[in-house]
């Protein structure tokens, strides 16, 4: 079975500084990856996704993440965190290729100090 | 923009009670999604539907069931609501796959039930 592994649970930066947040996964092939941004009280939303092709996508917010093939990995980046970033981040995989039957990790909370 | 909507935000139940919560989305979906977050454990999928009526299990449909009657919603039924079952549940919508410019999930708010 596919698996999501976000290896931090907890993660604090100070503004400004930059930002890498990792996930791993497990699966024979390559799966869609998805990373997805909870703001407290909120539902999730999409920050970027990789299908295919070009492995370094850029999403919103200023996001980026790097598709690693040899590391099973899709970490995301930020090179200068805003106190607005402050959120809980999951990483996500889908194997199904239709009806998006994903499998989320646990999430990666951030906090940003001043 | 796509809507997604939860009848509640926040939810307090007895143990033993039926329980509904209800989900709407406003672009015409094929999919929709019922999942349960609970911290450490990340979202879990409960149920998915691909069609009006049309049902597939999820990884912990244990003690759920849904409904699926009309294209727009989608309901997800306790039947007898206990206290392991307080948790954040969260709807998503997907568009058929040839619908599709991407392949994200568009999630609801969240409703927040607590089970005493």
């Amino acid at each position: 079975a596919q698996s999501v592994t976000q290896p931090d649970i907890h993660i604090t930066v100070s503004e400004g500084a930059s930002l890498e947040l990792r996930c791993n996964y497990s699966y024979g092939a390559t799966p869609y990856l998805f990373w997805y941004v909870q703001s407290p009280g909120q539902g999730l939303q999409l920050l970027l996704k990789y299908f295919s092709g070009d492995t370094l996508v850029q999403g919103i917010k200023g996001f980026e993440a790097e598709f690693k093939r040899s590391q099973s990995s899709f970490n995301l980046r930020k090179p200068s965190v805003h106190w607005s970033d402050a959120a809980e981040y999951f990483c996500a995989v889908d194997i199904s290729g239709g009806y998006q039957k994903v499998t989320f990790g646990i999430g990666t909370k951030l906090q940003v100090i001043p | 923009d796509v809507k997604v909507t939860q009848s509640s935000r926040y939810l307090v139940k007895r143990t033993g009670e039926k329980v509904f919560l209800e989900c709407v989305q406003d672009m015409d979906h094929e999919n929709m999604f019922w999942y349960r977050q609970d911290p450490g454990l990340g979202l879990r999928l409960i149920y998915f539907s691909y069609d009006v009526k049309m049902k597939e299990k999820g990884d912990i449909p244990e003690g759920y069931s849904v409904s699926r009657e009309k294209k727009e919603r989608f309901s997800l039924i306790l039947e007898s609501a206990s206290t392991n079952q307080t948790s954040m549940y969260l709807c998503a919508s997907l568009p058929a796959i040839q619908e599709r410019t991407g392949d994200e999930q568009y999630f609801g708010p969240g409703t927040r039930l607590t089970v005493t």
